[in-house]
C-alpha cells in the first residue's frame, strides 16, 4: 500500500536550519511529483513546492524561494525538504504528499518544526 | 490569504446536508480539477474528492462535488458526529505552477 512516512519532530532556534525527510513506498517513486505543504497552527494548508524525481524538475513557490531547498534520493524512494535561516513563522506541521494527476492523493502523517528560542 | 476562498465554518444538525462553497479564479477553480480534503484534529488531509466529483474508494457517498465556473462545492448529506472536521479544497493554480488551497472551513454537528 502507499505510504510516505516522515521524519520526527524538530524544534530550532531563530535562524537555523531544518531538514525534513519523506520516504516513500508502495509505489514507483520516480512515477510520480511529490509536493510539500506547510500548515501553520489553525490555518489552512500553504504550499511549498515540488519535485519531479523522474526529469529533475523543481518548483518552488515565490515567497519561499532562496530558504527552502526540495532535495531527493532515488535510491531509497526518499524526498527532503529543508528550510534555512528560521523564524518563528516558520512554526507548522510539514507534509509531504503524493501528486496522482493534480491532486494530492496520499499525504505523509507530518512534521511538527517549532521554531523557538 | 489562501489562494481560494471558503466560509470559515458551518453548522447543521445530524441527518441534515450541508454545502461548503470554494470560490476560485480563472488560473485554478476555472481551468483545473478540485479536490476537496478532510482533515481531523492532529492528522494529515485525507483525499475526500478529486476531479470535481470523483470519491476515492473507502468515501462514503455521502459526501460529493461539484464545480461550476470558477467556484465548487462540497456536500455532505445525512450528517454524522464523525464529519466534525476541517474541510479544504484544493486547485492547480496555472498562475503558481503549484496547488492553491483554500482556507479551510470547520463543520460542527450540533
Amino acid at each position: 500500500q502507499v505510504q510516505l512516512v516522515q521524519s520526527g519532530a524538530e524544534v530550532k532556534k531563530p535562524g537555523a536550519s531544518v531538514k525534513v525527510s519523506c520516504k516513500t513506498s508502495g509505489y514507483i517513486f520516480t512515477g510520480f511529483f511529490t509536493h510539500w505543504v506547510r500548515q501553520a497552527p489553525g490555518r489552512g494548508p500553504e504550499w511549498l513546492g515540488w519535485v519531479n524525481p523522474k526529469s529533475g524538475d523543481i518548483k518552488y513557490v515565490p515567497k519561499f524561494q532562496g530558504r527552502v531547498t526540495l532535495t531527493w534520493d532515488t535510491s531509497i524512494s526518499t524526498a527532503y525538504m529543508e528550510l534555512s535561516r528560521l523564524t518563528f513563522d516558520d512554526t507548522a506541521v510539514y507534509y509531504c504528499a503524493r501528486d496522482r494527476d493534480d491532486t494530492l492523493d496520499f499525504w505523509g502523517q507530518g512534521t511538527l518544526v517549532t521554531v523557538a528560542s | 490569504q489562501s489562494v481560494l476562498s471558503q466560509p470559515i465554518s458551518v453548522s447543521e444538525t445530524p441527518g441534515q446536508r450541508v454545502t461548503i462553497s470554494c470560490s476560485g479564479s480563472n488560473s485554478n477553480v476555472g481551468s483545473n480539477t478540485v479536490s476537496w480534503y478532510q482533515q481531523l484534529p492532529g492528522t494529515a488531509p485525507k483525499l475526500l474528492i478529486y476531479n470535481n466529483d470523483q470519491r476515492p474508494s473507502g468515501v462514503p457517498d455521502r459526501f460529493s462535488g461539484s464545480k461550476s465556473g470558477t467556484s465548487a462545492s462540497l456536500a455532505i448529506g445525512g450528517l454524522q458526529s464523525e464529519d466534525e472536521a476541517d474541510y479544504y479544497c484544493a486547485a492547480w493554480d496555472d498562475s503558481l505552477n503549484g496547488v492553491g488551497f483554500g482556507g479551510g472551513t470547520r463543520l460542527t454537528v450540533l
